[in-house]
């Protein structure tokens, strides 16, 4: 059973670097044909994906947000975290993380997390 | 970057009704094309994909067909535990992008 969680602080002030914790389990990020990958939502919006990284740790990201932006994995703790510099209250979103997996040629994520909701504000 | 737009963004549907939502994409994406439900305060997960499987465990209900620029998903005999709103995703290339989102109420 493949489960991923989000976790990381509620709260950040404009300017602050974000960082966000994904920690899952019933799968290994050293398995080829897997990612993780992290995708926002504001408040009331539509989706909006960021960044990915796979087992090979190539990894991928939004190019509007890519200057801002590091993903990494830890494959021994099974974690991947995603951090995000020079935080703006636009930035205010549910961050998910999310299981992506290859079918044939074909990539789509299957399982996402909770989502943690992040606001931006002094 | 590939534009998912959907269509329409709002459905009021009476139960046992069949529901069509449609996603175009900007430029041709084979069958890269999948969709997802997502439920007020959850996330959303996975209903079907490369266009027209059905993940595990979604009722029969959904349907999904298309290919190249145009999409639809199908509700067939909609029930209440379906209001949600509908995103297209595509993975053909990067950046991933998604749709707008449809959102279907239950009248």
């Amino acid at each position: 059973q493949i489960t991923l969680k989000e976790s990381g602080p509620t709260l950040v002030k404009p300017t602050q670097t974000l960082t966000l914790t994904c920690a899952f389990s019933g799968f290994s990020l050293s398995t080829s044909g897997v990612a993780v990958g992290w995708i926002r939502q504001p408040p009331g919006k539509a989706l909006e994906w960021l960044a990915l990284i796979y087992w090979d740790d190539t990894k991928h990201y939004s190019p509007s947000l890519k200057t801002r932006l590091t993903i990494t994995k830890d494959t021994s703790k099974n974690q991947v975290v995603l951090t995000m510099t020079n935080m703006d209250p636009v930035d205010t979103a549910t961050y998910y993380c999310a299981h992506r997996r290859a079918d044939s040629d074909f990539w789509y994520f299957d399982y996402w997390g909770q989502g943690t909701l992040v606001t931006v504000s002094s | 970057e590939i534009v998912l737009t959907q269509s329409p963004d709002f459905q009021s549907v009476t139960p046992k009704e069949k529901v069509t939502i449609t996603c175009r994409a900007s430029q041709s994406i084979g069958s890269y094309l999948h969709w997802y439900q997502q439920k007020p305060d959850q996330s959303p997960k996975l209903l079907i994909k490369s266009a027209s499987q059905s993940f595990s465990g979604v009722p029969s209900r959904f349907s999904g067909s298309g290919s190249g620029t145009d999409f639809t998903l199908t509700i067939n005999g909609l029930e209440a535990e379906d209001a949600a709103t509908y995103y297209c995703h595509q993975s053909h290339s990067f950046p991933l992008t998604f749709g707008g989102g449809t959102k279907v109420e239950i009248k």
